[in-house]
């Protein structure tokens, strides 16, 4: 069993739906949870950043954080075409420490 | 703003030939982390320095080694390619001076095909 789950999907939302991707992960030492996204053989693009349980916005996307659960969760709202890409969660036990990836959830939002 | 550089970005290499791949972290980043990419899967740590010092290892092979130079770049080297060491490379920086952001930022990759 991996140290983080999320379903591989595929995905697909018509233009302005709110999406919502979700991890799983099972070493309660993580503490720092990210959530980045990848364009087709591109470096992925860290799109939020958390510590420690609770929410984060920023612009259309919001991450939540549940410690208790070990569970996370990024939400895009009023989704666009340039959303479609794939999403990593990923996360760490400390601020510098190797980030353990989940295996991505690939996403197209159809305009 | 200025990101993390790879170079080169594509490498076609033969069976059993070594390849070298270069990392120029963000300026001011002083810890540097590799991870190898296999087609359709998650990103997988190899190797990190923190100030020219190896901080962490992950499943990187023996035939690999990497240094961080006094300038910060690192390089990957590796050595006796097989077929199976065809990925994406990523290297990614950060920095763990008091107040920074701590975030790994990527570079664009290397693509490395092994024939």
């Amino acid at each position: 069993q991996k140290e983080v789950e999320q379903d591989p999907g595929p995905l697909s939302v018509p233009e302005g739906a709110i999406v919502s991707l979700n991890c799983t992960y099972s070493n309660s030492a993580f503490q720092y949870f990210m959530w980045y996204r990848q364009y087709s053989r591109k470096g992925p693009e860290l799109l939020m950043y958390t510590y420690s349980s609770g929410n984060k916005e920023d612009g259309r996307f919001t991450a939540q954080v549940d410690k208790s659960s070990k569970y996370i969760s990024l939400f895009i709202r009023d989704s666009q075409p340039s959303d479609s890409a794939t999403y990593l969660c990923a996360m760490s036990q400390t601020s510098y420490d190797k980030v353990i990836f989940g295996p991505g959830t690939s996403l197209s939002v159809i305009p | 703003a200025a990101g993390v550089i790879q170079s080169p970005r594509h490498l076609i290499k033969e069976k059993r030939e070594t390849a070298t791949l270069k990392c120029y972290p963000i300026p001011r980043h002083d810890t540097v982390y590799w991870y190898q990419q296999g087609p359709g899967q998650d990103p997988q740590f190899l190797i990190s320095f923190y100030e020219k010092m190896q901080s962490d290892k992950g499943s990187i092979p023996d035939r690999f080694s990497a240094q961080q130079f006094s300038d910060y770049h690192s390089e990957l080297n590796m050595s006796s390619l097989e077929l199976g060491d065809s990925a994406l490379y990523f290297c990614a920086s950060s920095s763990r001076d008091w107040g920074s952001s701590y975030e790994q930022y990527f570079g664009p990759g290397t693509r490395l095909t092994v024939t």
